[in-house]
């Protein structure tokens, strides 16, 4: 079964405007992951955030672990059309090693 | 050249036919990992191998069977595919020794059709 939920399933924005994807998850995480996939194409791996980490930056994404709620999201500020790619959150329990994915937000930037 | 790459890149293939989907890569890492994504589904685990030595089933291994035969090349195999086998795999790897990050590297993945 799947560890991550992610909402919205699907988002659609206009360029300049600012993304966020969330993700929820059951089970105690030792990190989170955030993904990124172009149409068909393999994973890029975006950032992780530890799971004593609360917040993490890099350029433009912003990512938050509220490990209470068991729950992160992705801000990715002033979007461009060339974001819009599926994005994955991927949890890593304590066993170490196995990541167990979402099931993506498709974001939409539109010119 | 690619860190991680995958042959074939697409595949149709024929109910019952015995297929093989391969992984290598020059990254020097020691974990290796099948992946298969069907649409709305995301990615699900279908083997994984922390090294050479040690294969373990995923969250779907039901159907597939791997061999790692050396660090770089890990290899999926369908002994009789069947029509629900269609979908996007993935190899992946990740080296754990990176001060305890997890993060991992994928392969540009195989379309497999089944028909």
């Amino acid at each position: 079964s799947q560890q991550g939920e992610e909402d919205p399933q699907a988002l659609s924005i206009q360029e300049g405007e600012n993304a966020t994807m969330n993700c929820s998850y059951k089970t105690s995480i030792n990190n989170l992951q955030w993904y990124r996939q172009n149409s068909g194409r393999g994973l890029v791996h975006l950032i992780l955030i530890r799971s004593n980490e609360r917040e993490k930056h890099s350029g433009r994404l912003r990512v938050t672990l509220d490990t209470s709620k068991k729950s992160s999201s992705l801000l990715i500020t002033a979007s461009r059309a060339a974001d819009t790619a599926s994005y994955f959150c991927a949890t890593e329990n304590n066993q170490g090693g196995k990541l167990i994915f979402g099931q993506g937000t498709e974001l939409s930037v539109k010119p | 050249d690619a860190d991680v790459t995958q042959t074939p890149r697409n595949r149709i293939t024929k109910t019952g036919k015995r297929i093989m989907l391969e992984c290598s890569q020059t990254k020097g890492h020691d974990r290796m990992y099948w992946y298969r994504q069907d649409p709305g589904l995301g990615l699900r685990l279908i083997y994984y191998s922390f090294d050479v030595k040690d294969i373990n089933k995923g969250e779907i291994s039901d159907g597939y069977s791997v061999s790692r035969q050396a660090q770089a090349k890990f290899s999926l195999s369908l002994e009789s595919a069947i029509p629900n086998q269609t979908a996007l795999y993935f190899c992946a790897t990740s080296d754990p020794r990176q001060g305890q990050r997890y993060e991992q590297y994928f392969g540009p993945g195989t379309r497999l059709t089944v028909t």
